[in-house]
């Protein structure tokens, strides 16, 4: 069984610049979340998607935005970068469209430097 | 809003040492709860989870209980290892939450020395 990918592994960026991570979910798993983790932080909620839609958001301002495809791999997109966005961005799988009981499956993460 | 709340870190320990890690939750009616552990250069791994109250979640020596009245969910393992050095994140799912997000605290730090 594969779990969750996520590419790239790193990325550096200037300021203004948009940038694209992407992520491949857990086989059988049809919910992807994002979440952005700065440094000595816990993760923070971006957004959730199920069955191609977004299905939750988290306290994000509208340049951060996604997309999941049929094969249930996702993208996150953040356009104008600014230097706080410098942060590891993860992607979660879950099973179904995620009940409060669920386990997230997560990925290694994408570090992203903003320069 | 609904918020956790995690020991300040870094722990330092020497191994076969007793680990407490303090989480305090507040939610709205009964969440359910899940400790994570973030190694050096990963993502997150689950180590265990309660969903509902007095369950005791248990996974690799490690265990924590689900306390309602006191909103903990402390961690805890009787002997430590130098391999248990990583991150621990306490982590909340408010219950009929939009989309099942997690709310995390801010992770403790733990170092175990030989």
């Amino acid at each position: 069984e594969t779990g969750v990918t996520q590419s790239p592994t790193h990325l550096i960026k200037t300021r203004g610049q948009q940038v694209t991570l992407r992520c491949s979910s857990q086989s059988g798993h049809n919910t992807v979340s994002w979440y952005q983790q700065a440094l000595g932080q816990g993760p923070q909620f971006i957004f959730q998607y199920y069955r191609e839609e977004e299905n939750g958001r988290g306290n994000f301002p509208p340049r951060f935005s996604g997309l999941q495809f049929p094969n249930y791999s996702s993208e996150l997109n953040v356009n104008a970068l600014e230097l706080d966005d410098s942060a590891l961005y993860l992607c979660a799988s879950s099973p179904t469209v995620a009940a409060s009981t669920d386990t997230q499956y997560f990925g290694p993460g994408t570090r992203l430097t903003v320069l | 809003g609904d918020s956790v709340t995690q020991m300040e870190g870094p722990v330092t320990l020497s191994e076969e040492a007793f680990l407490t890690i303090n989480c305090t939750y507040t939610a709205t009616g009964y969440p359910s709860l899940f400790w994570y552990v973030q190694y050096p250069g990963e993502g997150l791994q689950l180590l265990l989870k309660a969903t509902k109250a007095d369950d005791k979640g248990s996974n690799k020596g490690f265990e924590a209980t689900y306390r309602k009245e006191t909103t903990s969910f402390h961690l805890e393992k009787g002997s430590v290892q130098v391999s248990d050095s990583a991150v621990y994140f306490c982590a909340l799912s408010p219950p009929r939450s939009q989309g099942g997000k997690l709310i995390f605290g801010q992770g403790t730090e733990l170092s175990v020395k030989p």
